[in-house]
């Protein structure tokens, strides 16, 4: 089947920096990708969408300057956390589709800022 | 608007058989998708259902019906590792996921 990869899989970071993390498609082109946040005991919260080339959607409530999403090639997606304050501390994850259906899911990023 | 209702919390025997039911209602339908997704884990697909009626894999089986705006995951012979948060979701008419809350399943001895 279809893998996503993310790195890092756990980051701890001093309050105001910034933190890089990536996404890749390892066997297929993900036109789509997805970055999601999930605070402890909830569900699934969708950040934004980016389509390969082109600018990352965001939505409701997502601050686009804080949270910036680069989508260079069809197998690479990048999500910074810019000045990160602890209540950005969450699991990241993103997912990456092949086609108009299966989302695949990376295994998710352990951020927490201190 | 938008919206899936799911079970918050269900709890069930090892070895026995239950089913965690989804309803939705959505700005279209283009497929249904439950995920299992264990504690600091990211989700893992279990099934896609687009078309009426039950999809078996395994263990666990998947239906739904359209009319209804209903699905179903059973999952028979439980196991303690079965102990997860169990994600319905629909893609929706833009072919994005619109996602439940989830369903924590418990699994006693």
């Amino acid at each position: 089947g279809a893998v996503v990869s993310q790195h890092p899989s756990r980051v701890i970071c001093k309050s105001g920096t910034s933190v890089k993390i990536e996404c890749r498609s390892l066997d297929f082109q993900a036109t789509t990708m997805f970055w999601y946040r999930q605070f402890p005991k909830q569900s699934l919260m969708l950040m934004a969408t980016s389509n390969e080339g082109s600018k990352a959607t965001y939505e409701q409530g997502v601050e686009k300057d804080k949270f910036l999403i680069n989508h260079a090639s069809l197998t690479l997606s990048t999500l910074t956390v810019t000045s990160a304050h602890p209540e950005d501390s969450s699991f990241y994850i993103c997912s990456a589709r092949d086609g108009d259906t299966e989302q695949y899911f990376g295994p998710g990023t352990r951020l927490t800022v201190t | 608007g938008q919206n899936i209702d799911q079970p918050t919390e269900m709890t069930a025997t090892e070895g026995a058989i239950v089913q965690i039911n989804c309803t939705y209602q959505t700005s279209g339908f283009n497929g249904l998708f439950w995920y299992q997704q264990h504690a600091g884990e990211a989700p893992t697909f279990l099934s896609y259902n687009v078309l009426d009626g039950l999809e078996e894999k395994g263990r666990f089986s998947s239906f739904l019906s359209r009319s209804k705006g209903y699905s179903y995951l059973l999952l028979k012979e439980l196991q303690m590792k079965d102990s997860a948060s169990y994600l319905c979701a629909v893609l929706d008419s833009n072919y994005q996921l619109i996602w439940g809350a989830g369903t924590k399943l418990i699994i006693k001895p």
